[in-house]
């Protein structure tokens, strides 16, 4: 089983719909969390970083952990084209990172 | 403040070539990894250097191999270059619980 599952998409919403992006993950002890954007042909940018269960919060992006189902969630509020590119999760634990295998996401005007 | 930077930005080899990619860290990080991305994939650990040392490593060959400087800078190696390591290689560097990762290295091998 990998550390950490992604729903790879493609997703395409309208301008203005919420997003909501999902991964799950293997290990119940896992407990630093985080989502990446990643541009066509760019690294990936750090977004989101949460520590154990909850919410977190930062602008139109919510970042939402549920350890006792193992899922991790974004949700991108009034969607815009500009956050068309593919969103990974990725899980801290001991030395290593990771990562899911993406969701492509675009936001159609 | 500078963040991680990687050189060079595009290259293509040939089959059987070697390849060397460099990385310098964000400021202040002293610890570096790299993954290899292939298209529509998630970043695929490779290694990770600290203090000058592979600290750990992921499930590729030993034709990849690196290298970190006493200034944290660091270096992918890959020998005998097939076509499936044709890929964005990404160097990362981190501090505590969070990694930050440079614009990434194009490689096409043909």
């Amino acid at each position: 089983q990998k550390e950490v599952e992604q729903d790879p998409g493609p997703l395409s919403v309208p301008e203005g719909a919420i997003v909501s992006l999902n991964c799950t993950y293997s290990n119940s002890a896992f407990q630093y969390f985080m989502w990446y954007r990643q541009y066509s042909r760019k690294g990936p940018e750090l977004l989101m970083y949460t520590y154990s269960s909850g919410n977190k919060e930062d602008g139109r992006f919510t970042a939402q952990v549920d350890k006792s189902s193992k899922y991790i969630s974004l949700f991108i509020r009034d969607s815009q084209p500009s956050d068309s590119a593919t969103y990974l999760c990725a899980i801290h634990t001991g030395n290593q990172f990771y990562f899911g295998t993406g969701t492509s996401l675009t936001v159609i005007p | 403040d500078a963040g991680v930077t990687q050189s060079p930005t595009h290259l293509i080899k040939t089959r059987g070539q070697q390849v060397t990619l460099r990385c310098s860290p964000k400021s202040g990080h002293d610890t570096v990894s790299w993954y290899q991305q292939a298209l529509g994939q998630g970043p695929q650990f490779i290694f990770q250097y600290y203090e000058e040392e592979e600290r750990q490593r992921g499930n590729f060959p030993d034709r990849f191999s690196g290298h970190q400087f006493p200034n944290y800078s660091s270096e992918l190696n890959v020998n005998a270059l097939l076509l499936g390591d044709s890929a964005l290689y990404l160097c990362a560097s981190s501090s505590g619980n969070t990694i930050y990762f440079g614009e990434g290295s194009w490689l096409t091998v043909v």
